[in-house]
């Protein structure tokens, strides 16, 4: 069963940068045809695409994050990773790492909650 | 980029009864949408995809359909465990995801 699981600092001071690692077990970060994406959901409110990592290594982000967004991965740790440079109180949330294909997303993490605050 | 749009925001519903979820694309995206159920404190589950096929282990209660800019999702006879936020997300240009629909006990 694939599972995967957030990690990373709760808490994040504004004009930073936001880091989390998502760590894949159960399954190969490298198999063929699948993304491996971030999604982040602010309190109360609904789900926002970040960005995701093809298989191959070709990246995609939300072109509203884009300029702030980086993603990579580290096979030999079954890992990948989300950078969010120059966070404010707006990037609080809780974030989470998913598989998907093309379509739809269908293993997630449980999700982290991170706070910018000073 | 498209926008999702969900109706309505809050659902009442009695236990046995069957509610009836929207979602509205603001451009067509084909048959290219899947809906979602979260929980408090859980991430999302994938309940259909490709607007109308249930998803590995959804029970038959759940119903989608829908093409072009209209989609529906169905659940014929509420059950406890069926009380849940309910998101539609489209994946024909990109991956967006609407605001949600609550569905809570009346």
């Amino acid at each position: 069963q694939l599972q995967l699981q957030e990690s990373g600092p709760g808490l994040v001071k504004p004009s930073e940068t936001l880091s989390l690692t998502c760590t894949v077990s159960g399954g190969s970060i490298s198999s063929n045809s699948f993304y491996w994406g971030w999604i982040r959901q602010p309190p109360g409110k609904g789900l926002e695409w970040i960005g995701s990592m093809y298989y191959s290594g070709s990246t995609y982000y939300n072109p509203s994050l884009k300029s702030r967004v980086t993603i990579s991965v580290d096979t030999s740790k079954n890992q990948f990773s989300l950078k969010l440079s120059s966070v404010t109180a707006a990037d609080t949330a809780v974030y989470y790492c998913a598989r998907h294909s093309s379509a739809f997303f269908d293993y997630w993490g449980q999700g982290t909650l991170v706070t910018v605050s000073s | 980029e498209i926008v999702m749009t969900q109706s309505p925001a809050t659902l009442s519903v009695s236990p046995g009864e069957r509610a009836t979820l929207s979602c509205r694309a603001s451009q067509s995206v084909s048959s290219n949408l899947g809906w979602y159920q979260q929980k408090p404190g859980q991430a999302p589950r994938l309940l259909i995809y490709g607007a109308s096929t249930r998803a590995t282990g959804i029970p038959a209660r759940f119903s989608g359909s829908g093409s072009g800019t209209e989609f529906t999702l169905t659940i014929s006879s509420l059950e406890s465990e069926d009380f849940a936020v309910y998101y539609c997300q489209q994946y024909n240009n990109w991956w967006t995801f609407g605001q949600g629909t609550k569905v809570e006990i009346k």
